[in-house]
Formats: structure tokens, C-alpha cells, sequence
């Protein structure tokens, strides 16, 4: 099945530091998108990149994918504890699929 | 952004009783609804997929008796766990979209449902 996983698995830093976080996917896409989960919650849309499309930025989110290496990276600058968070990539193939990876735990520490 | 609600966000049940959860979209009509289930620190499995007015196409591996899905308008789908037992216990996660509308194809999420069999 087509599935984004991400790296690391756990991920912690320091208010003010910025979190990178990968993925990668093993089929043809026809666009990406990272969510974010708060433990016990539902999962919060934070950006979608299209296939044709290299970066995107959104607030202090700034996502890449390389289609030709199959992976994006999510990079959050000037982290918040209010950050800490799980964060998924999920690629979409054809019929409308989203299928995720493990997730990312970020812990951002004040 | 759009909102997605599920109803109710925590249900506990005896083993061997049906538990109804509701999906809406609240200020969208969505073409498309999806149900996930997800363990505890555990990513999201797709459970199935429905479209409005059509059958639901489920996952490999996922009972199609067991898990009854409905999306008999634009705004609402419904997941029936028949027969619960403890091993359905999980955090029950609705998406919709409106795929004649959205050219960024997003999915909205709703905050969950936790279902605990006992």
C-alpha cells in the first residue's frame, strides 16, 4: 500500500529551535499532505503540496517534496511547546487515498 | 476551514452491542466521507471508503457485516460497529471531502470518537 513514513520517529527540542521532520513514499503521487494530531484528538489539515510543486509555505511551516526521490520534509521554525505534537504525511495516489505513516512525535520543551 | 463533527466523541459499551457513530460536515456538502481507526500510538488505517447515495467500499481485512457504514446525504455518514466486542475498542476517525468543488482535494478531519468495549 502506498504509505508515507516519517523520520524520526520521536523528535524533542527547545522552544525557539526548529523541527524538521521527513518522509518518504514508494508510488507516484498526486500530491502530499501533512496533518498534525494533539494526543486523543482529531487530526488538523496544516498543508498540501501537489506533485508539480517543489516548496510551499504556510506560517512557519515550510514543506518540500522531491518526487524524484520520493520524500518531503516538514520544517517548523521557532517551535512553541504549543507544537508538541504528532505529525503525519499522508501521499495520495489515485481514487481520493490518503494512507498514513506512524507519525512523528514532536516535543517542544519551554 | 471546513468543520467536521463526530458524534459522540466517547462511547462505552457491553460486549456484544452495537455502537452507532455520526460523521457531519457542518458547512460543506462532501461527496466523499472516510472512516480510519487508529490504536493507541498507532498511525490511522483507512477502515473504508463511502460516497454519498453508494455502497461502501472497505479495506482488505476490514468486515463489511461488522462494520456498517451509511452516507445517505451530503453532510452526514454513519459507522455502525455491530456485535462490539473489547477488540474494537479504538479511536474512531471520520474525513469528508467535496470532491466536485475542492481543488486541493484536502480532507477534513473530525476529533474522533474513543470506543471502549468492555
Amino acid at each position: 500500500s502506498q504509505q508515507g513514513e516519517e523520520d524520526p520517529q520521536a523528535l524533542s527540542i527547545q522552544e525557539g529551535e526548529n523541527a524538521t521532520m521527513n518522509c518518504s513514499y514508494k508510488t507516484s503521487i498526486n500530491n502530499l499532505q501533512w496533518y498534525r494530531q494533539n494526543s486523543g484528538r482529531g487530526l488538523v489539515h496544516l498543508i498540501l503540496i501537489r506533485s508539480n510543486e517543489r516548496e510551499k509555505h504556510s506560517g512557519r511551516l515550510r514543506v518540500t517534496l522531491d518526487t524524484s526521490k520520493k520524500s518531503s520534509s516538514l520544517l517548523i521554525t521557532a517551535s512553541r511547546a504549543a507544537d508538541t505534537a504528532s505529525y503525519f504525511c499522508a501521499p495520495e495516489t489515485s481514487g481520493s487515498r490518503l494512507t498514513f505513516g506512524e507519525g512523528t512525535q514532536l516535543t517542544v520543551n519551554p | 476551514g471546513a468543520v467536521v463533527s463526530q458524534h459522540p466523541s466517547w462511547v462505552i459499551c457491553k460486549s456484544g452491542t452495537s455502537v452507532k457513530i455520526e460523521c457531519r460536515s457542518l458547512d460543506f456538502q462532501a461527496t466523499t466521507m472516510f472512516w480510519y481507526r487508529q490504536f493507541p500510538k498507532q498511525s490511522l488505517m483507512l477502515m473504508a471508503t463511502s460516497n454519498e447515495g453508494s455502497k461502501a467500499t472497505y479495506e482488505q481485512g476490514v468486515e463489511k457485516d461488522k462494520f456498517l457504514i451509511n452516507h445517505a446525504s451530503l453532510t452526514l455518514s454513519t459507522l455502525t460497529v455491530t456485535s462490539a466486542h473489547p477488540e474494537d475498542s479504538s479511536f474512531y476517525i471520520c474525513s469528508a471531502r467535496d470532491l466536485r468543488t475542492s481543488g486541493y482535494n484536502e480532507q477534513f478531519f473530525g476529533p474522533g470518537t474513543r470506543l471502549t468495549v468492555l
